[in-house]
């Protein structure tokens, strides 16, 4: 069975600093690998997947997350945030991809001025 | 954009009614999941559904839950007997066929028994 761990319940940064939300993964099985967005009493939106390939994706606000199959990681990035990117983040994996996602506890990011 | 549509946006119910909770998916996707999210908590997939049946159901998806998809459009959950435990935000998800890896999301609905 697959499990999600995002150590970070909340992360405050300052506008335009760099962050990092982590999320470690576990798995017997290859995974594919998400990060889904929640803004305030809004669902949950696709930001990055990580299916194949190149381990580096990126989204088109500026994201990116890095897969790392040795240390089962896959950590969200951006090197200057906005405020408008405040929001619950969720990493979640699925199993092939076609299959439930499992999600992490989720890590708020908290932007200020 | 095509999206994920769910109503209603908030339910309140008393414990031990049954309630409804309804989802359009987007038109031709041919998987559809709930999840929930209990305050504070994290999202925990309940149920996938494909050709008509369900194809995985989680331990919370006890007896007390079901889903159809009475038309070519909707798919539903009912909660036959709500409990005070219940009470979450619901979310759909739907998926496309012939290799569609993401789950499109609705805005949810959120569950109160009171």
């Amino acid at each position: 069975a697959q499990s999600v761990t995002q150590l970070d319940s909340q992360v405050p940064v300052f506008e335009e600093a760099p962050v990092e939300l982590r999320c470690n993964y576990s798995s017997s099985v290859s995974v594919y690998l998400f990060w889904y967005v929640q803004y305030p009493n809004q669902g949950l939106q696709l930001l990055l997947k990580y299916l194949s390939g190149s381990t580096l994706v990126e989204s088109i606000n500026g994201f990116e997350a890095e897969f790392n199959k040795s240390q089962t990681s896959f950590h969200l990035r951006k090197p200057s945030v906005h405020i408008s990117d405040t929001a619950e983040y969720f990493c979640a994996v699925s199993e092939t991809g076609f299959q439930k996602l499992v999600f992490g506890t989720g890590t708020r990011l908290l932007v200020s001025p | 954009e095509p999206e994920v549509t769910q109503t209603p946006s908030h339910q309140v119910t008393q414990m031990g009614q049954e309630v409804i909770l309804r989802c359009v998916p987007i038109s031709n996707h041919l998987y559809f999941y709930w999840y929930r999210q209990i305050l504070g908590q994290k999202v925990e997939f309940l149920v996938s559904f494909y050709n008509n049946e369900i194809s995985e159901k989680s331990e919370i998806f006890d007896d007390q839950f079901s889903v159809e998809r009475p038309d070519g459009s909707n798919f539903t959950l009912k909660i036959r007997s709500t409990k005070l435990e219940d009470s979450a935000m619901y979310f759909c998800a739907s998926r496309a066929g012939a290799g569609g890896t993401i789950q499109y999301f609705g805005a949810g609905t959120r569950l109160s028994v009171l």
